[in-house]
């Protein structure tokens, strides 16, 4: 069965600290991965995608990693802001479904 | 073009009741999902169209769950007789055919039903 798991579930950090979000996947035929940010109440918004060749990509002060071969994932978040306050989904695809396996979010709280 | 939209994005129903939600993709987006999700947890995968085609539906749409895209358009998902456990955000996503498949998502529709 296609698992996504993430930790923390839940994570509280000092505006302006970085912070750094995992996730494991069991998902397979690999396709890609991506980390999606949801605000409460809205729909989620992609931050990043992966594929298997690719190690690192970065958006703005999100950076994302992945080792295709332990089937990790990180999302290492540099000088948070409030605006970072959101759930993180990591989101996994493999090459035969058209669905996607979602892990349950780490909720991130920034504070000032 | 201003994304996913969906409507409405609240409701509140009586157990029982019948509901309907409405989404409309992006417009050149020929794949649209619904997913559900509760308090704290990722979207739970619902159904999926590619067009008008109903491709593929999770064993969480129960018989009383129905989803349509007639025109390859607009989709509708309807609940028939609520349950308390059907209180959810639906949300809707769009995706090209080709490509790395990224979806799009709507805000959502928040149900409950008392």
């Amino acid at each position: 069965k296609n698992q996504v798991e993430q930790s923390p579930q839940s994570l509280i950090i000092l505006e302006g600290k970085n912070c750094t979000l995992q996730c494991n996947y069991t998902v397979s035929p690999f396709s890609n991965l991506r980390w999606y940010k949801q605000d409460t109440g809205r729909g989620p918004v992609s931050l990043t995608i992966m594929t298997f060749s690719e190690n690192t990509k970065s958006n703005g002060r999100y950076t994302a990693t992945l080792d295709a071969d332990t089937k990790q994932s990180s999302l290492h978040i540099t000088a948070s802001q409030l605006s970072d306050s959101a759930s993180y989904i990591c989101v996994v695809s493999d090459t035969g479904r058209r669905a996607l396996t979602f892990g349950s979010g780490t909720r991130l709280q920034v504070q000032p | 073009d201003t994304g996913v939209s969906q409507d409405p994005r609240h409701k509140i129903t009586k157990r029982g009741q019948n509901v309907t939600f409405r989404c409309d993709p992006i417009s050149e987006h020929n794949r649209l999902y619904w997913y559900r999700q509760t308090l704290g947890q990722g979207p739970e995968f619902l159904t999926y169209f590619q067009n008008e085609a109903q491709l593929e539906k999770s064993r969480l749409l129960s018989d009383r769950f129905s989803a349509e895209r007639p025109k390859g358009s607009f989709s509708t998902l309807e609940i028939q007789r609520t349950e308390q456990g059907d209180s959810a955000m639906y949300l809707c996503a769009s995706s090209l055919a080709s490509g790395a498949n990224v979806l799009t998502f709507g805000a959502g529709s928040r149900l409950t039903v008392l």
